[in-house]
This record gives C-alpha cells, structure tokens and sequence, in this order.
C-alpha cells in the first residue's frame, strides 16, 4: 500500500502567523518527499523535499519536519504572507517494481493567508 | 525561460471526439509525464516516459495513449473522449525519475 494522505482540505491563517501543512503516509519504504504549490490557474511548482535520512529540511521561511516513526511530515511556513495563499501538495516516489520514481500525491490542503 | 509548453491551455470538446494535447520542454529532461488533476483529488498519473523511447501506463491509463516523440515532447491523446474524461490535465518533466517534476500550466478539457 502505497499512500500519501493530507488530511486537512484546507487551512486559514493570518499573516505573520505560522502555518503548519501535514501530510502522514503508508508506506514505511518511502525514501523521500517532496512538498509541491500550486496557484490557480498554474501548474504545482517545486517547494521543499526531504530525504529519509533526515528529520528537517528548511529553505528561508519554509521548514519540513519527518518523524518516520509516526509516519508524518509536516511543512512549516514562517511567517505566513497573503501570497502563499495557494494548494500544497505532498508527494513521495513510489516505490514498487516498474513503478519507482513515479510520484505518489495527496489530495492537496488549500492555504488561505488573511492580511 | 519556457520550461514544459502544454497546447492548448483550454479545450471543449463533444463526446466521441479525438484530441491530442501536446507537451515540450526545454530543459534536456530524459522523464515526461502525463497527470490528471480531478476537483478535491491529488494528481493521478495517466502515463509516463522514463526516457527517450520508452512509455509505460501509469496509475489510470484507461482512455488514453502517448507518444514521446523526441526528448522534448510528449503527447497524450483521447482517441474517443468521454465526459469522465473531463479534468485538468498536466505535463511534467524530470532529469530523472527521481528527481523533482518541472510542470506545465495545464490543459482545461471539457468534455459535453
């Protein structure tokens, strides 16, 4: 079973606020992770990732936690702006035969920054 | 920079109708893909080339068929569409397999 779940359709925040996105998954072979945004009208562009290896990643405001133990991951952003406002997706590789590589995404959470 | 180029960005067609959406990149990626993106779902893979000359079906292949043409550019094609084919649908690069997608803007299809 290979699954990667965000639980949370949506999320509002206010500006300056921290945002925590989470995402949790199955398959305890999963060797990384990606967070993926996504504006309206635009295709997901590229965020953070994170290897297995690690249990933090960060990039300027934006911070990925992985307890591998609990099977989660988590994306922080801090502080929260109006234009982060947009759909996170989280993504990991698959990792059965024929299929590796091929990327494994959640339904997505809907950040809303209010200014 | 242009990076994945999805044509057209909108489309409306009738049911039975053929269409193909087209797709390049410029970044000399050996890995393109085809998603679809469904109201309140991830993105669901459709089709994937891992390199030049080679596709596979990805995770709902049922409906479409692919050429990867050159290194640059990978089609995805409806040969009889469907209303349940009626989504929005991504083209993706990579250098590799596991490496993180570059992706298009999308094509809006409808199909009535």
């Amino acid at each position: 079973d290979q699954q990667v779940k965000q639980n949370s359709p949506s999320l509002s925040v206010q500006e300056g606020r921290i945002s925590i996105l989470n995402c949790d998954y199955t398959n305890s072979m999963f060797d990384y992770f990606l967070w993926y945004k996504k504006y309206p009208a635009e295709g997901p562009t590229f965020l953070i990732s994170i290897s297995s290896i690690k249990d933090k990643n960060e990039d300027g405001r934006f911070t990925v936690f992985l307890n591998k133990s609990a099977k989660h991951l988590s994306l922080h952003i801090v502080p929260s702006q109006p234009g982060d406002s947009a759909v996170y997706f989280c993504a990991a590789p698959a990792t059965y035969r024929g299929s590796q590589g091929n990327l494994i995404f959640g339904k997505g959470t809907k950040l809303s920054v209010k200014p | 920079n242009a990076g994945v180029t999805q044509t057209p960005k909108f489309q409306v067609l009738k049911t039975g109708q053929s269409m193909t959406l087209q797709c390049a990149q410029d970044m000399n990626h050996n890995s393109m893909y085809w998603y679809r993106q469904d109201p309140g779902m991830g993105l669901r893979l459709i089709y994937y080339s891992a390199s030049e000359g080679t596709t596979d079906k990805g995770e709902v292949p049922n409906g479409y068929n692919v050429s990867r043409l050159n290194k640059r550019e990978f089609s995805l094609r409806l040969e009889s569409a469907a209303p349940s084919q009626t989504s929005v649908y991504f083209c993706a690069s990579s250098p590799t397999r596991n490496q993180p997608q570059h992706f298009g803007d999308g094509t809006r299809l409808s199909i009535l």
